[in-house]
């Protein structure tokens, strides 16, 4: 069975620009839930997806947002991006048996 | 809203020894607990999970846990370290399909 799959691994942006990361989960789990790992934050929630609905935010300005599709793959998407939105975002799936299984993560480096 | 402790942010063993890394919990009901690690670059990988059935908890690579209401407390021990083992633990709580609350992490490092 596929794990949780992240794309890009790296990315490096530049500040001002915007940034899109993507998260297809393993198949058969509806909800997808985005973390951002900066140094020396811990893992902070950002944001969760169950049937293509957002159902709860973290504590993030709106420049990050995101969206699932109809295949329960979803996109994070970080606008105007600034230097301490460096971090590794990592994503995770869940099924009904409450298993959150996470991806390797997308390293975000914003120069 | 529930919320996780890990006691020490660094932890030290020889190897051998037995690993006890620390979680208390924090909920006004009972809620479903993790454990994850981390090696370096990498993502969270599910070490164990408590869901409300056994409070004896076993993991992969030889690490358990114990759910004790009465100590709101989920420990990881593993009776024997490996050098394998040096890694960050997570401790999470949550209660589901809700997000995973984490705890602050503790890193694990093993000494010859």
């Amino acid at each position: 069975e596929a794990g949780v799959t992240q794309s890009p691994t790296h990315l490096i942006k530049t500040r001002g620009q915007q940034a899109t990361l993507r998260c297809s989960p393993i198949s058969g789990h509806t909800s997808v839930y985005w973390y951002q790992q900066a140094l020396g934050l811990g893992l902070q929630f950002l944001l969760w997806y169950d049937e293509g609905e957002e159902r709860n935010r973290g504590n993030f300005p709106p420049r990050f947002s995101g969206r699932q599709f109809p295949n329960y793959s979803s996109e994070l998407n970080v606008n105007a991006l600034e230097l301490e939105d460096s971090a590794l975002y990592l994503c995770a799936s869940s099924d009904r048996d409450h298993g959150y299984t996470f991806g390797s993560g997308t390293r975000l480096t914003v120069v | 809203a529930q919320s996780v402790t890990q006691l020490g942010s660094h932890v030290s063993v020889s190897e051998g020894a037995l690993v006890l890394l620390r979680c208390n919990y924090s909920s006004s009901v009972p809620p479903y607990l993790f454990w994850y690690v981390q090696y370096p670059n990498q993502g969270l990988q599910l070490l164990l999970k408590y869901t409300s059935a056994a409070t004896l908890v076993k993991g992969i690579n030889g690490f358990e846990a114990e759910f004790k209401k009465s100590e709101t407390s989920f420990h990881l021990t593993k009776p024997s370290a490996h050098m394998s083992d040096a890694a960050e633990y997570f401790c999470a709580v949550t209660l589901p399909p809700s997000k995973l609350t984490f705890g602050t992490g503790t890193r694990l490092q093993v000494t010859l």
